[in-house]
């Protein structure tokens, strides 16, 4: 089946704002979650949007979705270095099964 | 408590070796699920438990055996593994499904190396 697509890395300097893509594949997805993983960890949930929405905003974190193109983003305002990290967005229609996408590595320069 | 936790963190073992990874939650949660992640790869969907009955198996090998002694509790057997299993193995725990957000929150992983 078709991937979930991101870009696979992104350089930022540290107090600029990040933006990472995912181009999911299912339009039937309800939920739609951003996840972080450091090195040798597992995967830390960020935030999630349900597929009503447009936009989500948790403090640093801004998520848009664009249900027509089936574009998700993740915006991170003033990057720190402990924001390096690969950033995975997932897709799911349903219960249990998540559908990941190919992981952004984020590193962010001080 | 809201965490996952899993055990042992790193793991070596022969081909011919019989070992279990374990993972644990106390959030009350319904769901659990086994994930293989290789490296700069997402994690891989292997096994999902919902209220202690084996709902999905992503046509994993036997070698690879879950268990689930009670809705705290995962283990994943291990028997005779090839070297390409060597992998990061995560175990996740979500609520269970009822039709709203579902969050999965993951364990730190087990690093496995076959050799």
């Amino acid at each position: 089946g078709e991937d979930v697509e991101q870009s696979l890395f992104l350089s930022v300097r540290e107090g600029d704002s990040s933006v990472i893509n995912c181009t999911y594949t299912d339009s039937s997805s309800t939920y739609l979650y951003w996840y972080k993983q450091e090195p040798g960890a597992g995967l830390q949930l960020l935030t999630y949007i349900f597929s009503n929405m447009d936009m989500k905003q948790d403090q640093r974190l801004t998520v848009l979705l664009n249900k027509k193109d089936k574009h998700l983003s993740l915006r991170i305002a003033d990057t720190q270095t402990g924001d390096s990290a690969i950033y995975f967005c997932a897709e799911t229609s349903g219960t249990y099964k998540y559908i990941f996408g190919t992981g952004t590595r984020l590193k962010v320069l001080a | 408590d809201t965490e996952v936790t899993q055990t042992p963190k790193h793991l070596v073992m022969g081909m011919t070796n019989k070992k279990s990874l374990k993972c644990e939650q106390h959030m009350g949660h319904r769901a659990m699920y086994w994930y293989k992640q290789k490296a700069k790869k997402p994690p891989e969907l292997m096994f999902v438990y919902s209220y202690e009955k084996l709902s999905i198996n992503e046509s994993v090998p036997s070698r690879f055996s879950p268990e689930c002694p009670n809705s705290s509790l995962l283990n994943l057997h291990l028997h005779a593994l090839q070297p390409e299993d060597s992998a990061l193995y995560l175990c996740a725990s979500s609520r269970g499904g009822d039709g709203r957000v579902d969050e999965q929150f993951f364990g730190p992983g087990t690093r496995l190396t076959v050799l």
